[in-house]
């Protein structure tokens, strides 16, 4: 089974504060990504990457960025944590390719900025 | 630009029928992919069930199948003999042509009532 792991459940930071979200997934996976989810809003894509030291802007990446420096882990960071970034985080990795290639997510992160 | 909308925010079912939840999309793209995820209040999401633009057959998952009608870019979720445990959070997204990331809908929160 596939299995991505985030370094915490639950978070709690103050404003402009920087802030690490670590995501590892164990499956050699190309593609991982990071999501935030809002209620009514569904999940937004952040950030994503393809490859080590690759990554692409989503929909929503201002106020954040992204490492990736070995295949299997992928960083979130919020530079100055501000409240409106108050949300559940979520990681994910898939293969690339066509067909299903679905991805498999981790159990997010609810982190509260006060 | 991919779109996707869930327009049913809650919905209820009685234990042991089934229930259909709604997803529309919208994409120029003669290539993609329809995805259900299942989220339990425990927040992690859990892939259901696949559909290719190109496939012939509707997709089935066990109790889970998805109602594909191209012409009218709906993909929607059937869930026969529903349980308890089905109780949760669905969310209907898509990847477009040669996308790597998911385009998610809103989500629609499920009920089964006992």
């Amino acid at each position: 089974d596939v299995k991505v792991t985030q370094s915490s459940r639950y978070l709690v930071k103050r404003t402009g504060e920087k802030v690490f979200l670590e995501c590892v997934q164990d499956m050699d996976h190309e593609n991982m990504f990071w999501y935030r989810q809002d209620p009514g809003l569904g999940l937004r894509l952040i950030y994503f990457s393809y490859d080590v030291k690759m990554k692409e802007k989503g929909d929503i990446p201002e106020g954040y960025s992204v490492s990736r420096e070995k295949k299997e882990r992928f960083s979130l960071i919020l530079e100055s944590a501000s409240t409106n970034q108050t949300s559940m985080y979520l990681c994910a990795s898939s293969i690339p390719g066509q067909g299903a290639g679905e991805q498999y997510f981790g159990p997010g992160t609810r982190l509260t900025v006060t | 630009a991919q779109k996707i909308t869930q327009t049913q925010p809650g919905m209820f079912v009685q234990e042991k029928e089934a229930v259909t939840l709604d997803c529309t999309y919208d994409t120029s793209d003669p290539s993609y992919g329809l995805f259900w995820y299942k989220q339990p209040s425990s927040g992690e999401m859990i892939f259901l069930i696949y559909q290719g633009s190109y496939d012939q057959q509707n997709a089935t998952e066990g109790r889970y199948s998805l109602n594909f009608q191209k012409a009218r870019k709906s993909a929607n979720l059937v869930i026969s003999a529903s349980q308890l445990g089905d109780s949760a959070m669905y969310f209907c997204a898509m990847r477009s042509g040669s996308a790597r990331q998911l385009t998610f809908g809103s989500g629609t929160q499920l009920t089964v009532l006992p």
